[in-house]
């Protein structure tokens, strides 16, 4: 069974901090991977792709890629208190979603 | 430019009844994934539809069907409502084997 495994959380950082996101996934064969962010109540945003191992950059966050260890992370830096919601990592080939993870930041 | 578009927004339906969840893709965009999303877990694939085809399938049963139209719009049905079938339910388009956009999403009570 394919699976795309997120710590459910909470994870609550300072405003300010850094927050990391994790994600991994079983099946050695995938090629696209993406982070969304869902507010309560509302449907998933995307925020970043991410292909090709090692790290993109997109103001503030960064998508990290380890197709060895077959882990994705999202860092987020200077987190705000917007930023809280529920962060999902998705692999586009198998259209598997994690359950995501629900950061909470405090201001 | 209209993003995904999802109607209606909310509906109550009754054990055993039918549902039609109708989706609108973006602009530019040909491929069309319908997903069920429970409180609290991610989204579940169900299917989705590319040149009027389905062409990817999750684990979902036959009461869930659907449909592409040649202007890439999209039905999701669902027969036999189970009051486990309620969940919000997200279309999201991309051009193919790209980037999802997500749609508002159509909540479902089944009562």
């Amino acid at each position: 069974q394919k699976e795309v495994e997120q710590n459910s959380g909470p994870l609550s950082v300072p405003e300010g901090a850094i927050a990391s996101l994790n994600c991994t996934y079983s099946d050695r064969g995938s090629q696209s991977f993406f982070w969304y962010r869902q507010y309560s109540g509302k449907s998933p945003e995307l925020i970043m792709s991410i292909y090709s191992n090692g790290d993109k950059e997109d103001g503030r966050f960064t998508a990290q890629l380890n197709k060895a260890s077959q882990y994705v992370s999202l860092l987020i830096r200077d987190s705000q208190p917007s930023d809280s919601a529920t962060y999902l990592c998705a692999v586009t080939e198998d259209m598997r979603f994690g359950a995501g993870t629900r950061l909470t930041v405090k201001p | 430019d209209a993003g995904v578009t999802q109607s209606p927004t909310h509906l109550i339906k009754t054990r055993g009844q039918q549902v039609t969840l109708r989706c609108s893709p973006k602009s530019g965009h040909d491929t069309v994934s319908w997903y069920q999303q429970a409180l609290g877990q991610g989204p579940q694939f169900i299917f989705q539809y590319y040149e009027e085809e389905e062409r990817q399938r999750g684990n979902f049963p036959d009461r869930f069907s659907g449909h592409q139209f040649p202007n890439y719009s999209s039905e999701l049905n669902v027969n036999a409502l189970l009051l486990g079938d309620s969940a919000l339910y997200l279309c999201a388009s991309s051009p193919r084997d790209n980037e999802q956009f997500f749609g508002p999403g159509t909540r479902l009570t089944v009562l």
